[in-house]
C-alpha cells in the first residue's frame, strides 16, 4: 500500500518566494497533520484537518504560513513570502481516526526538505 | 493538555549493550502511547503502541516498552542494540482530553540514540 506521499523532497528558493508543499495521505485516513522539524525546536505541529475541515492551527507560527485541504487526498502547506527562517523540515501524517478515539498511528512522508536562501 | 517529556536528549552506546530510553507523560485518565523511530533523512515509523491490556509490549526492531501508571512512564528498551538502531526516538501520547479531539498526538522532543562500535 502506498504510504503518504510528500512533494517536493527538497526545496531551495530565495526569500521572498512563495512556496507550496503537497501532501497525499494514506487512502481513508481522515486526519491529517503537518509538522515541522528544525534541531532548535524540535517536531512541531503546525495544523491538522479532521475530514478536509481545520480543527486546530495555533501551531502556524504567522499570517505567512496557510494550509488547505480541498478533498480527502490532497493537502497543501504554503508560506508566502518565505523568509531564511522557515528553513526546516516539513512533514504530513495521516491517521484514521473515527471511532478509535486516539488509539491509531499516525503514518508520516519521508518530509520536505526547505530551505530559504 | 497531555505533556510527554523525554527525559535523555542524547544516549550513546556500544554495540551489543543494552539501552533504556526514557519517556515520562502527565497524568490523565486514560492514555493511548506511542514510540516512533526516525533514521536520518527519513519520516517517522511506528515502533510499537500501547492501547491497552499487557503492560509490556513488544514492537520491531527488537525494541520493548513498558508502561507503568503509577509512574507515567513508558520507558523504550532493547537488549542488545546494534549500529544500525542509530537513530532519533519519539514518545507519544494520545491526547484524549484535548478539545475532544480523537487524532492529535502529543510528542517528546526525541532522543538521538548513538550505537557507537
Amino acid at each position: 500500500d502506498a504510504g503518504v506521499i510528500q512533494s517536493p523532497r527538497h526545496e531551495v528558493t530565495e526569500m521572498g518566494q512563495e512556496v507550496t508543499l503537497r501532501c497525499k495521505p494514506i487512502s481513508g485516513h481522515d486526519y491529517l497533520f503537518w509538522y515541522r522539524q528544525t534541531m532548535m525546536r524540535g517536531l512541531e505541529l503546525l495544523i491538522y484537518f479532521n475530514n478536509n475541515v481545520p480543527i486546530d492551527d495555533s501551531g502556524m507560527p504567522e499570517d505567512r504560513f496557510s494550509a488547505k485541504m480541498p478533498n480527502a487526498s490532497f493537502s497543501t502547506l504554503k508560506i508566502q513570502p518565505s523568509e531564511p527562517r522557515d528553513s526546516a523540515v516539513y512533514f504530513c501524517a495521516s491517521s484514521w481516526g473515527q471511532g478509535h478515539r486516539g488509539n491509531q498511528p499516525q503514518h508520516f512522508g519521508d518530509g520536505t526538505r526547505l530551505s530559504i536562501l | 493538555a497531555q505533556s510527554v517529556t523525554q527525559l535523555d536528549s542524547q544516549v550513546p552506546v556500544f554495540e551489543e549493550a543494552p539501552v533504556e530510553l526514557r519517556c515520562n507523560y502527565s497524568s490523565s485518565v486514560s492514555v493511548y502511547l506511542f514510540w516512533y523511530v526516525q533514521y536520518p533523512n527519513q519520516g517517522l515509523q511506528l515502533l510499537l503502541k500501547y492501547l491497552s491490556g499487557s503492560t509490556l509490549v513488544k514492537g520491531i526492531n527488537g525494541f520493548e516498552a513498558e508502561f507503568n501508571k503509577s509512574q507515567t512512564s513508558f520507558h523504550l528498551r532493547k537488549p542488545s542494540v546494534h549500529i544500525s538502531d542509530t537513530a532519533e526516538y519519539f514518545c507519544a501520547v494520545s491526547d484524549l482530553d484535548y478539545g475532544g479531539s480523537q487524532g492529535n498526538l502529543i510528542f517528546g522532543k526525541g532522543t538521538k540514540l548513538s550505537v557507537k562500535p
